[in-house]
Formats: structure tokens, C-alpha cells, sequence
């Protein structure tokens, strides 16, 4: 069966730390992968794309490494703010479909 | 970057009543528009497709009747919930993606069934 899955439910850091979230699924071929962010009671943000043939894609403090053979994707945040405390979802891009991980809630500890 | 709206944002009805949810895209055409289900705590649930100018495409075990879906326009399309019930209560989301792939979403709808 198709299934995506994200890394624990929830992920405390501390302040200026690192945080890196996964996303692996199985049984899909993603065109694109992508990750949101995600605030309660509201609908999600829009933050990054990778494609299938990209290994790499930075923006400012965040990182997202994609790897097709591992069906994994991974997601960093640097110099952690707890301004960046949210709801992280990745989600897989078919070209037909779009569908959603189950969501990482983290919460940097100042 | 680009701006999708819904209303409203909250609604509160009774069960068995209808009740429209607007999607619309600010200033950017979608022809293709997506529309969730997220429940509390849990992931977005991709409910249907919503394709301009034709019939929407319903995931497994949506009640296409029960969920109305119409894409009026590039820039509109609207989910009516018809005879709802409390088990209807949940926060719709709805998407259009860009022409670079990109899904901007909308702030949501909170529907409480009561």
C-alpha cells in the first residue's frame, strides 16, 4: 500500500540548534516533493520544491535533500527560532496527485 | 507570492442543512483546484479535484454526492457539503497549484455540524 511517513509526531530542539525532519514513503514515484509548514488552524504555507533528478535545494536557513533510491527526503532548518515552532508536512507530487505525510509538530525550546 | 481565499472561515450549522464553501484564487488562474479534509492532529486527506469546466475527480470513499463540487471559473471553485452531520465537522482546506507546481493554500474552513 501507498504510505508516507514523517518522523515522530513531535520534535523538541533547543534554540540555534539544527532540526532535521524526515519524510519517507513507499510505493510512489514523486514527479516533485515538498514541504509545508503548517499553523494551527490555518492552511499550510508553501516552502520548498524538489525534483526527482535534484539531490539538493537550499533557501536561506532551510535545506531539503531528496534521494529516490532511498524514497526518503530529509529537511533541515538551521540557527533553529522558535519562531520556527509549526506543523511540518512533506508532501509528494505524482504529477496526477498530490498527497500529504502524516506532519512533524516541532517546538524550539528558547 | 500567489494568494488563494476561502469563506468563510468558520461556519456553524445544523445537521442536515447545506452548507457552500468558496475557493478562490487571487490573482492567478488555476484550472485545477484541490480540496482537503483535515481532521485534528492529523495529515490533510485529499478529498477531490476540482477541473474547470468539467466533472471533479473524487478519491476513494468520497461521496461525490454528498460533497458537490463546481469549478465555475480559472478562478473559482466551491464545495458544498449537502445534509450534513455532525461526523462532517472538520477543517476544509483547498488548494491551486501554480504553474511551477507550487500548491498555495487556502486559510481554511472550519465547519462545525451540530
Amino acid at each position: 500500500s501507498q504510505k508516507i511517513e514523517q518522523n515522530s509526531e513531535a520534535l523538541n530542539i533547543q534554540e540555534g540548534k539544527t532540526a532535521t525532519l524526515t519524510c519517507n514513503y513507499t510505493n510512489y514515484s514523486p514527479a516533485y516533493l515538498q514541504w509545508y509548514r503548517q499553523d494551527p488552524g490555518r492552511g499550510p504555507v508553501f516552502l520548498l520544491l524538489i525534483r526527482e533528478n535534484e539531490k539538493e535545494k537550499r533557501k536561506e536557513r532551510l535545506k531539503v535533500t531528496f534521494d529516490t533510491t532511498l524514497k526518503q527526503s530529509l529537511f533541515h532548518i538551521t540557527a533553529s527560532q522558535p519562531a520556527d515552532s509549526a506543523t511540518y508536512l512533506c508532501a509528494l507530487d505524482t504529477r496526477n496527485q498530490f498527497y500529504f505525510g502524516t506532519g512533524t509538530s516541532l517546538t524550539v525550546i528558547p | 507570492g500567489a494568494v488563494v481565499s476561502q469563506h468563510p472561515s468558520r461556519v456553524i450549522c445544523k445537521s442536515g442543512t447545506s452548507v457552500k464553501i468558496e475557493c478562490r484564487s487571487l490573482d492567478f488562474q488555476a484550472t485545477t483546484m484541490f480540496w482537503y479534509r483535515q481532521f485534528p492532529k492529523q495529515s490533510l486527506m485529499l478529498m477531490a479535484t476540482s477541473n474547470e469546466g468539467s466533472k471533479a475527480t473524487y478519491e476513494q470513499g468520497v461521496e461525490k454526492d454528498k460533497f458537490l463540487i463546481n469549478h465555475a471559473s480559472l478562478t473559482l471553485s466551491t464545495l458544498t457539503v449537502t445534509s450534513a452531520h455532525p461526523e462532517d465537522s472538520s477543517f476544509y482546506i483547498c488548494s491551486a497549484p501554480t504553474g511551477w507546481n507550487e500548491q498555495y493554500f487556502g486559510p481554511g474552513t472550519r465547519l462545525t455540524v451540530t
